[in-house]
C-alpha cells in the first residue's frame, strides 16, 4: 500500500491555471477508474471535488477538471482564485479492495 | 442535511486502547459503507479502512490491520473504530466519512474529526 505520488509544492497566479499529477501503478489509478480528489483547507476537514478520476460533484465549481491516463491521474485548476490556496490529495481504490491517497500537494496563489 | 460527529478521542498511553464513535444524521445510514481516514500533525491524510452497509465486510490498511476494527450499529446510526495495541505513529485527527455505496465507494461527506494522541 505505497502512497500515491503527488508534487509537494504548485504555485500559480491568479487567473492562470495549474495541474496536479497524481501517480500510481496498475494495482491502484492504472487498475481502476476509481479516483477521487479532495480540497483541504488549513484546519478543516477535507472536501471531495472530484470523483470517477473525472466526474464533477454538484456545487463543485467547473474550474476544477479531473482526468486519468494510465497510471496518472491530474487535477486541474483553471481561473484560479485566491480561495483555491489549500492542499490536495488524490485517492485511489486499489486492486487490495483498499484505498490509497496521494501525500498531498500545497497549492498557493501567488 | 448530512452530517457526521467524531466522538471519543483524547490522550491514551501506548498499548493501550481507545475507541471512537461517529454519529450520523440525515441520510439513511444502513444503507452505505463508511470509512475512517486519519491525519497526523502536520501529515497527509492516510486511509484507515471502510466497512460495508451491513457491515459484513471489513477492509483495513496495513498499519492498522490486526489492530483497529470497524463496526457499525445501523440501529443507533453509529459507526466505531476500535484502537488496540496504540502506537505513538497512532497520534493523529481521525475523520469518519460517508461513501456514496459500497466499500469501493469514494469519501462523499467527511465529520470535522477528532483529536487522538498516544503519549506517555
Amino acid at each position: 500500500q505505497s502512497a500515491l505520488t503527488q508534487p509537494a509544492s504548485v504555485s500559480g497566479s491568479p487567473g492562470q491555471s495549474i495541474t496536479i499529477s497524481c501517480t500510481g501503478s496498475s494495482s491502484d489509478v492504472g487498475g481502476y477508474n476509481y479516483v477521487s480528489w479532495y480540497q483541504q483547507h488549513p484546519g478543516k476537514a477535507p472536501k471531495f471535488i472530484i470523483y470517477d478520476a473525472s466526474k464533477r460533484p454538484s456545487g463543485v465549481s467547473n474550474r476544477f477538471s479531473g482526468s486519468k491516463s494510465g497510471n496518472t491521474a491530474s487535477l486541474t485548476i483553471s481561473g484560479l482564485q485566491a480561495e483555491d490556496e489549500a492542499d490536495y490529495y488524490c485517492s485511489s481504490y486499489t486492486s487490495s479492495a483498499t484505498w490509497v491517497f496521494g501525500g498531498g500537494t500545497k497549492l498557493t496563489v501567488l | 442535511q448530512v452530517q457526521l460527529v467524531e466522538s471519543g478521542g483524547g490522550v491514551v498511553q501506548p498499548g493501550r486502547s481507545l475507541g471512537l464513535s461517529c454519529a450520523a444524521s440525515g441520510f439513511s445510514f444502513s444503507t452505505y459503507g463508511m470509512h475512517w481516514v486519519r491525519q497526523a500533525p502536520g501529515k497527509g491524510l492516510e486511509w484507515v479502512g471502510v466497512i460495508s452497509y451491513d457491515g459484513s465486510n471489513e477492509f483495513y490498511a496495513d498499519s492498522v490491520k490486526g489492530r483497529f476494527t470497524i463496526s457499525r450499529d445501523n440501529s443507533k446510526k453509529t459507526l466505531y473504530l476500535q484502537m488496540n495495541i496504540l502506537r505513538p505513529e497512532d497520534t493523529a485527527v481521525y475523520y469518519c466519512a460517508k461513501a456514496p455505496g459500497g466499500p469501493n465507494y469514494y469519501m462523499e461527506v467527511w465529520g470535522k474529526g477528532t483529536t487522538v494522541i498516544i503519549s506517555s
